[in-house]
């Protein structure tokens, strides 16, 4: 089946620790993006890219970093350098920037102890 | 950016039509609306979505005002299975190569009543 794949779905880290999300699509979408969505709040952009080997920041890409080597693979890196790193991530793809419809993960939920 | 403005929390009796209202005043003409849905601790999921015409599909349908500055989406008769946050959000194709970044608001939490 096509579609898009986040894991872990739970992490725990200790403050200080840099921690890899990973996500993975086979839909041959050329965008990917990765959301930062808090309790009760919206989803806000993080990091997007329109093509391989190109990204750009979002809203709140301070403190993450993200890699685009190869088209079906988008992985986010939070470092110790984000501030408040608890939340709900999630990465989404879709054929074109936007254009089209969006696809969404599961989500990975990062907490740090 | 065109932004978008909806309720905060919404609520609808099992079996009974929903209009969920997005304002959009400041859209351009090429933004697309989308609606998109999110169930607790999922990732959202999309919905429906128009430029200029209404449009009906299997999960529901979109109305656009005329003058595309609001538009609502419909569901014809809420089950349980319809309480979510709902996302009205627009897209545009990209403008002189760098892509116009996407943000979701808080959207509009659904309550469905049995």
């Amino acid at each position: 089946d096509g579609g898009i794949t986040q894991s872990p779905k739970y992490l725990f880290r200790k403050e200080g620790q840099n921690v890899t999300l990973s996500c993975e699509q086979n839909l041959n979408h050329d965008a990917m993006y990765w959301y930062r969505q808090d309790p009760g709040q919206g989803l806000r952009l993080i990091y997007y890219s329109q093509i391989v080997n190109d990204f750009q920041k979002g809203d709140i890409a301070e403190g993450y970093s993200v890699s685009r080597e190869k088209k079906e693979s988008f992985p986010l890196t939070v470092t110790s350098a984000q501030k408040n790193p608890t939340a709900f991530y999630l990465c989404a793809s879709s054929l074109a920037a936007n254009t089209g419809e969006l696809f969404f993960g599961e989500g990975s939920r990062l907490t740090v102890l | 950016d065109a932004k978008t403005t909806q309720p905060n929390s919404m609520e609808s009796n099992e079996e009974e039509p929903v209009h969920l209202p997005c304002n959009h005043s400041t859209i351009s003409g090429t933004d697309y609306i989308h609606w998109y849905r999110q169930l607790p601790s999922q990732g959202p999921e999309y919905v429906i979505h128009g430029l200029t015409s209404n449009v009906n599909n299997r999960m529901a349908s979109l109305a656009i005002a005329e003058d595309r500055k609001s538009s609502t989406l419909i569901l014809h008769r809420a089950t349980l299975r319809d309480a979510a946050v709902y996302y009205c959000i627009l897209r545009s194709p990209l403008s002189s190569g760098s892509a116009r970044q996407l943000t979701f608001g808080s959207g509009t939490q659904l309550t469905v009543l049995p």
